[in-house]
Protein backbone atom coordinates (compact mmCIF):
# COMPACT_ATOMS: atom_id res chain seq x y z
CA UNK A 1 0.00 0.00 0.00
CA UNK A 2 1.41 3.62 -1.12
CA UNK A 3 -1.51 5.19 2.38
CA UNK A 4 -2.02 8.46 1.55
CA UNK A 5 0.01 10.39 -1.23
CA UNK A 6 -0.64 13.62 -2.42
CA UNK A 7 1.06 15.83 -5.41
CA UNK A 8 2.35 18.24 -6.32
CA UNK A 9 4.95 18.48 -3.18
CA UNK A 10 5.66 21.58 -3.89
CA UNK A 11 4.18 24.90 -5.23
CA UNK A 12 4.90 28.57 -6.47
CA UNK A 13 1.58 30.34 -7.03
CA UNK A 14 1.00 34.14 -7.83
CA UNK A 15 -1.59 36.00 -6.11
CA UNK A 16 -4.93 35.29 -7.58
CA UNK A 17 -3.90 32.28 -9.58
CA UNK A 18 -5.81 29.05 -8.73
CA UNK A 19 -4.85 25.08 -8.48
CA UNK A 20 -5.75 21.70 -7.17
CA UNK A 21 -3.96 19.71 -4.31
CA UNK A 22 -4.01 16.31 -4.97
CA UNK A 23 -4.64 13.42 -2.38
CA UNK A 24 -5.65 9.83 -3.13
CA UNK A 25 -5.13 7.04 -0.47
CA UNK A 26 -5.79 3.46 -1.33
CA UNK A 27 -6.64 1.83 2.13
CA UNK A 28 -10.34 1.83 1.37
CA UNK A 29 -10.57 4.51 4.16
CA UNK A 30 -14.07 6.76 4.12
CA UNK A 31 -13.00 9.23 6.06
CA UNK A 32 -10.57 12.08 4.17
CA UNK A 33 -9.15 15.05 5.87
CA UNK A 34 -7.34 18.44 5.06
CA UNK A 35 -5.38 19.99 7.41
CA UNK A 36 -3.33 23.46 6.69
CA UNK A 37 -0.25 23.49 8.92
CA UNK A 38 1.42 27.05 9.64
CA UNK A 39 4.91 27.51 11.24
CA UNK A 40 4.79 27.60 15.25
CA UNK A 41 0.88 26.52 14.78
CA UNK A 42 -0.94 23.32 15.00
CA UNK A 43 -2.95 21.59 12.51
CA UNK A 44 -5.94 23.01 11.90
CA UNK A 45 -8.93 21.79 9.50
CA UNK A 46 -10.16 23.09 6.33
CA UNK A 47 -12.56 20.53 4.94
CA UNK A 48 -13.20 16.87 5.55
CA UNK A 49 -15.34 13.92 3.92
CA UNK A 50 -17.12 10.97 4.85
CA UNK A 51 -17.27 9.11 1.82
CA UNK A 52 -17.85 9.43 -1.53
CA UNK A 53 -20.40 12.55 -2.56
CA UNK A 54 -20.35 14.52 0.73
CA UNK A 55 -18.14 16.82 2.50
CA UNK A 56 -18.25 19.24 5.20
CA UNK A 57 -16.22 22.08 6.33
CA UNK A 58 -13.89 22.67 9.02
CA UNK A 59 -12.37 25.36 10.79
CA UNK A 60 -11.03 27.35 8.39
CA UNK A 61 -12.54 26.68 5.09
CA UNK A 62 -12.74 30.03 3.02
CA UNK A 63 -10.75 30.08 0.11
CA UNK A 64 -11.01 26.38 -0.68
CA UNK A 65 -13.12 23.79 -2.40
CA UNK A 66 -13.35 20.35 -1.89
CA UNK A 67 -15.07 17.23 -3.95
CA UNK A 68 -15.31 13.81 -2.91
CA UNK A 69 -16.36 11.77 -6.21
CA UNK A 70 -14.93 8.37 -5.75
CA UNK A 71 -13.36 6.88 -1.91
CA UNK A 72 -9.80 7.28 -2.88
CA UNK A 73 -9.52 10.83 -4.11
CA UNK A 74 -9.71 14.24 -1.98
CA UNK A 75 -8.71 16.94 -3.85
CA UNK A 76 -8.54 20.84 -2.48
CA UNK A 77 -9.14 23.74 -4.86
CA UNK A 78 -7.23 27.02 -3.99
CA UNK A 79 -9.38 29.74 -5.92
CA UNK A 80 -7.58 33.09 -6.59
CA UNK A 81 -4.62 32.28 -4.09
CA UNK A 82 -3.53 34.93 -1.42
CA UNK A 83 -0.32 34.99 0.64
CA UNK A 84 -2.47 33.91 3.69
CA UNK A 85 -2.68 30.60 1.84
CA UNK A 86 1.01 30.31 2.37
CA UNK A 87 1.29 27.38 4.16
CA UNK A 88 1.72 23.20 4.19
CA UNK A 89 -1.14 20.96 3.64
CA UNK A 90 -1.70 17.92 4.93
CA UNK A 91 -4.16 15.68 3.75
CA UNK A 92 -5.25 12.51 5.73
CA UNK A 93 -7.59 9.39 5.87
CA UNK A 94 -8.86 7.34 8.20
CA UNK A 95 -11.59 4.03 8.00
CA UNK A 96 -14.09 5.20 11.08
CA UNK A 97 -14.65 8.76 12.13
CA UNK A 98 -16.31 7.40 15.55
CA UNK A 99 -13.94 8.63 18.39
CA UNK A 100 -12.76 5.52 20.66
CA UNK A 101 -13.71 3.13 18.24
CA UNK A 102 -10.68 0.89 16.24
CA UNK A 103 -10.24 2.59 12.77
CA UNK A 104 -10.03 6.22 14.12
CA UNK A 105 -6.47 6.41 13.72
CA UNK A 106 -5.65 9.16 10.92
CA UNK A 107 -2.89 8.85 8.80
CA UNK A 108 -1.53 11.66 7.17
CA UNK A 109 0.37 12.38 3.54
CA UNK A 110 3.54 13.94 2.90
CA UNK A 111 2.11 17.10 2.51
CA UNK A 112 1.99 19.97 0.02
CA UNK A 113 4.31 23.04 0.65
CA UNK A 114 2.40 25.80 -1.30
CA UNK A 115 3.96 29.41 -1.00
CA UNK A 116 1.74 32.58 -2.92
CA UNK A 117 3.83 35.52 -3.95
CA UNK B 1 -16.39 23.47 20.15
CA UNK B 2 -13.35 21.64 22.04
CA UNK B 3 -10.23 23.82 22.73
CA UNK B 4 -6.67 21.91 23.01
CA UNK B 5 -4.01 23.51 24.81
CA UNK B 6 -0.19 22.40 24.69
CA UNK B 7 2.55 23.32 27.03
CA UNK B 8 5.40 23.63 26.75
CA UNK B 9 5.83 24.82 23.10
CA UNK B 10 9.70 23.89 23.43
CA UNK B 11 11.40 21.01 25.99
CA UNK B 12 15.02 20.47 26.00
CA UNK B 13 16.51 17.71 27.78
CA UNK B 14 19.81 15.63 27.97
CA UNK B 15 19.80 12.12 26.20
CA UNK B 16 18.82 9.69 28.88
CA UNK B 17 16.42 11.88 30.80
CA UNK B 18 12.44 11.79 30.80
CA UNK B 19 10.47 14.51 28.94
CA UNK B 20 6.65 15.60 29.69
CA UNK B 21 4.16 17.25 27.37
CA UNK B 22 0.84 18.40 28.96
CA UNK B 23 -2.53 18.82 27.12
CA UNK B 24 -5.80 20.08 28.40
CA UNK B 25 -9.36 19.74 26.87
CA UNK B 26 -12.48 22.09 27.19
CA UNK B 27 -14.95 19.38 25.95
CA UNK B 28 -15.87 17.20 28.49
CA UNK B 29 -17.60 14.67 25.83
CA UNK B 30 -13.74 14.25 24.63
CA UNK B 31 -13.05 10.27 24.47
CA UNK B 32 -10.24 9.96 21.98
CA UNK B 33 -7.18 11.22 22.66
CA UNK B 34 -3.75 10.39 20.03
CA UNK B 35 -0.04 11.85 19.87
CA UNK B 36 1.65 12.83 16.91
CA UNK B 37 5.26 13.00 16.41
CA UNK B 38 6.53 15.23 13.37
CA UNK B 39 10.19 15.46 12.26
CA UNK B 40 11.63 18.00 10.69
CA UNK B 41 9.51 18.34 6.91
CA UNK B 42 8.07 15.02 7.07
CA UNK B 43 4.40 13.92 8.11
CA UNK B 44 2.88 14.00 11.60
CA UNK B 45 2.49 10.16 12.71
CA UNK B 46 0.61 8.79 15.48
CA UNK B 47 2.68 7.40 18.53
CA UNK B 48 -0.04 6.35 20.88
CA UNK B 49 -3.06 6.93 21.85
CA UNK B 50 -5.84 6.40 24.29
CA UNK B 51 -9.48 6.24 25.23
CA UNK B 52 -10.86 7.58 28.02
CA UNK B 53 -11.91 4.37 29.33
CA UNK B 54 -8.29 4.25 29.99
CA UNK B 55 -6.35 6.24 32.70
CA UNK B 56 -2.46 5.02 31.30
CA UNK B 57 -0.98 3.17 28.18
CA UNK B 58 2.59 2.53 27.46
CA UNK B 59 4.36 1.42 24.24
CA UNK B 60 7.72 1.06 25.29
CA UNK B 61 9.47 3.90 26.22
CA UNK B 62 6.40 6.04 25.89
CA UNK B 63 3.53 6.43 27.69
CA UNK B 64 0.08 8.64 28.06
CA UNK B 65 -1.98 9.42 31.12
CA UNK B 66 -5.14 10.69 31.19
CA UNK B 67 -7.38 12.29 33.83
CA UNK B 68 -10.78 12.72 33.08
CA UNK B 69 -11.97 14.80 36.18
CA UNK B 70 -9.12 17.41 35.42
CA UNK B 71 -9.86 17.45 31.75
CA UNK B 72 -5.65 17.10 31.22
CA UNK B 73 -4.00 14.29 29.61
CA UNK B 74 0.32 14.11 29.60
CA UNK B 75 2.82 12.30 27.16
CA UNK B 76 5.71 10.78 29.18
CA UNK B 77 9.22 10.22 27.30
CA UNK B 78 11.57 8.06 29.24
CA UNK B 79 15.28 7.70 28.31
CA UNK B 80 15.19 10.34 25.45
CA UNK B 81 17.45 9.46 22.30
CA UNK B 82 18.54 12.06 19.89
CA UNK B 83 15.96 10.45 17.56
CA UNK B 84 12.75 11.75 19.97
CA UNK B 85 13.73 15.03 18.92
CA UNK B 86 10.35 16.82 16.58
CA UNK B 87 7.24 18.12 17.10
CA UNK B 88 4.93 16.63 19.03
CA UNK B 89 1.27 16.80 18.60
CA UNK B 90 -1.44 15.87 21.12
CA UNK B 91 -5.19 16.53 20.11
CA UNK B 92 -9.39 15.21 21.01
CA UNK B 93 -11.95 14.47 19.65
CA UNK B 94 -15.34 12.67 20.59
CA UNK B 95 -17.99 10.58 18.99
CA UNK B 96 -17.99 11.41 15.32
CA UNK B 97 -16.43 15.13 16.16
CA UNK B 98 -13.29 15.85 13.93
CA UNK B 99 -9.79 15.67 16.00
CA UNK B 100 -9.10 19.23 17.83
CA UNK B 101 -5.00 20.30 17.82
CA UNK B 102 -2.82 21.44 20.15
CA UNK B 103 -0.11 23.64 18.48
CA UNK B 104 2.49 21.16 19.32
CA UNK B 105 6.14 20.85 21.39
CA UNK B 106 9.38 20.90 19.97
CA UNK B 107 11.45 18.68 22.05
CA UNK B 108 15.00 18.68 21.59
CA UNK B 109 17.25 15.90 23.27
CA UNK B 110 20.96 16.83 23.29
CA UNK B 111 23.63 13.85 23.37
Amino acid sequence: NAGVTQTPKFRILKIGQSMTLQCTQDMNHNYMYWYRQDPGMGLKLIYYSVGAGITDKGEVPNGYNVSRSTTEDFPLRLELAAPSQTSVYFCASSYSGRAGIKGETQYFGPGTRLLVL
Amino acid sequence: GENVEQHPSTLSVQEGDSAVIKCTYSDSASNYFPWYKQELGKRPQLIIDIRSNVGEKKDQRIAVTLNKTAKHFSLHITETQPEDSAVYFCAASYGYSTLTFGKGTMLLVSP
